[in-house]
């Protein structure tokens, strides 16, 4: 079935750097990734949609220059959290539609601290 | 976006004994989805319930849909302690801009006690 990879799993970071998150769909293309995020015990929130060959759609509430959206190729989109501070420690999941009977792929989840 | 409920926010049970998870939505949707996640770690889908269909089975899973209480319910016959996770429905629905994306609702976290 679709797989979408993401890495990394992990990441600590110092407070005012920036941190790349990656999401590959490995056997299949992904015209479309969507991208999640998820404060501890809650439920996942859409941040963005990014469009291969397309700006990147936000969703109302999400700083367009602080999360950086790429979709540099039918297999790859990346999450660039500039800046980043503690507030924006949290758990990050990309996924890609699947088919109609299937729903949706989703990567492992990146878990960012920022100290 | 707009997310749905769920109840309960969290469910203890023993082992073998059967959980129901409900969840409540608010727009009208292409699907409805259900998925699961173990702690800090990414979903899993579980079963897809199309708008126009009223209950599916999946193993152990049965889900039902009631569009016109815009609810649905997702029951998990003769648990097992791996079944521990939380659950989340999420709504397959057209967005402001005019392409499909998912709501999730805000989950239920299953125990089942061996």
């Amino acid at each position: 079935g679709a797989v979408v990879s993401q890495h990394p799993s992990r990441v600590i970071c110092k407070s005012g750097t920036s941190v790349k998150i990656e999401c590959r769909s490995l056997d299949f293309q992904a015209t479309t990734m969507f991208w999640y995020r998820q404060f501890p015990k809650q439920s996942l929130m859409l941040m963005a949609t990014s469009n291969e060959g397309s700006k990147a759609t936000y969703e109302q509430g999400v700083e367009k220059d602080k999360f950086l959206i790429n979709h540099a190729s039918l297999t790859l989109s990346t999450l660039t959290v500039t800046s980043a501070h503690p507030e924006d420690s949290s758990f990050y999941i990309c996924s890609a539609p699947g088919t109609a009977f299937n729903g949706y792929t989703f990567g492992s989840g990146t878990r960012l601290t920022v100290v | 976006s707009q997310q749905g409920e769920e109840d309960p926010q969290a469910l203890s049970i023993q082992e073998g004994e059967n959980a129901t998870m409900n969840c409540s939505y608010k727009t009208s949707i292409n699907n409805l989805q259900w998925y699961r996640q173990n702690s800090g770690r990414g979903l899993v889908h579980l079963i897809l319930i199309r708008s126009n269909e009223r209950e599916k089975h999946s193993g152990r899973l049965r889900v039902t849909l009631d569009t016109s209480k815009k609810s649905s319910s997702l029951l998990i016959t003769a648990s097992r302690a791996a079944d521990t996770a939380s659950y989340f429905c999420a709504t397959d629905h057209l967005s402001g801009a005019g392409s499909y994306q998912l709501t999730f609702g805000k989950g239920t976290k299953l125990s089942v006690i061996p």
